[in-house]
């Protein structure tokens, strides 16, 4: 069974700080992994999509890494700021019924 | 280029009630997913269509139903409503269903069952 797994589920920063969110899957037999976030009420916006021949993918102050071997991937966010705060999900798209399943979340504050 | 739109944002619905949820990708995309978000359960998959053909589905009863229509559009059923049915319902649509596509998420329903 795929599991996916997001520690921690709460985080508190001060601003300009760079910080690393956790995910870890149990099946290492992936298409691809993907960071999303999502503010309160609201939909999930789509961050990095990491194809599973990839090792890391880069936008702007976000660098997302991903390591199948191990079943792991880290989102870096550089030079924190409070508009970074958000519930930050990762999800994996597993090879052997093609679903997509979401980790629970890291509840991302960042303290002005 | 507009976003994926749900309609309605809020329903309220009472134990016993169906429900219908629609969808609307973005032009040119041609498959839909749809996602139940509970506080416990988190983001769980209910199902996927692509050119009207449901091509996966999630472990959820049958009262949990949907389609997909010529223009892309999707609607999703629930029948003999549940409380444990109450959560947040998104839409995903991607271009196609490859696994190089970015799924981009409409706003939600937020239904509460009473």
């Amino acid at each position: 069974k795929q599991e996916v797994t997001q520690i921690p589920a709460a985080l508190s920063v001060p601003e300009g700080e760079n910080l690393v969110l956790n995910c870890s899957f149990t099946d290492s037999a992936i298409y691809n992994l993907q960071w999303f976030r999502q503010d309160p009420g609201k939909g999930l916006t789509s961050l990095l999509l990491i194809q599973s021949s990839q090792r890391e993918q880069t936008s702007g102050r976000l660098n997302a890494s991903l390591d199948k071997s191990s079943g792991r991937s880290t989102l870096y966010i550089a030079a924190s700021q409070p508009g970074d705060s958000a519930t930050y999900l990762c999800a994996v798209r597993r090879v052997r019924d093609d679903k997509i399943i979401f980790g629970k979340g890291t509840r991302l504050h960042i303290l002005p | 280029k507009a976003g994926v739109t749900q309609t309605p944002r809020y329903l309220i619905k009472t134990r016993g009630q169906q429900v219908t949820l629609s969808c609307s990708p973005i032009s040119g995309h041609r498959s839909v997913s749809w996602y139940q978000q509970t506080p416990g359960q988190g983001l769980q998959f209910l199902f996927e269509y692509f050119s009207e053909t449901q091509r996966n589905k999630g472990n959820f009863p049958g009262r949990f139903s949907g389609r997909q229509f010529s223009n892309s559009r999707s609607e999703m059923n629930v029948s003999t409503l549940e409380l444990g049915d109450s959560a947040l319902y998104l839409c995903a649509s991607s271009l196609d269903h490859r696994s190089t596509d970015t799924q981009y998420f409409g706003p939600g329903t937020r239904l509460t069952v009473l």
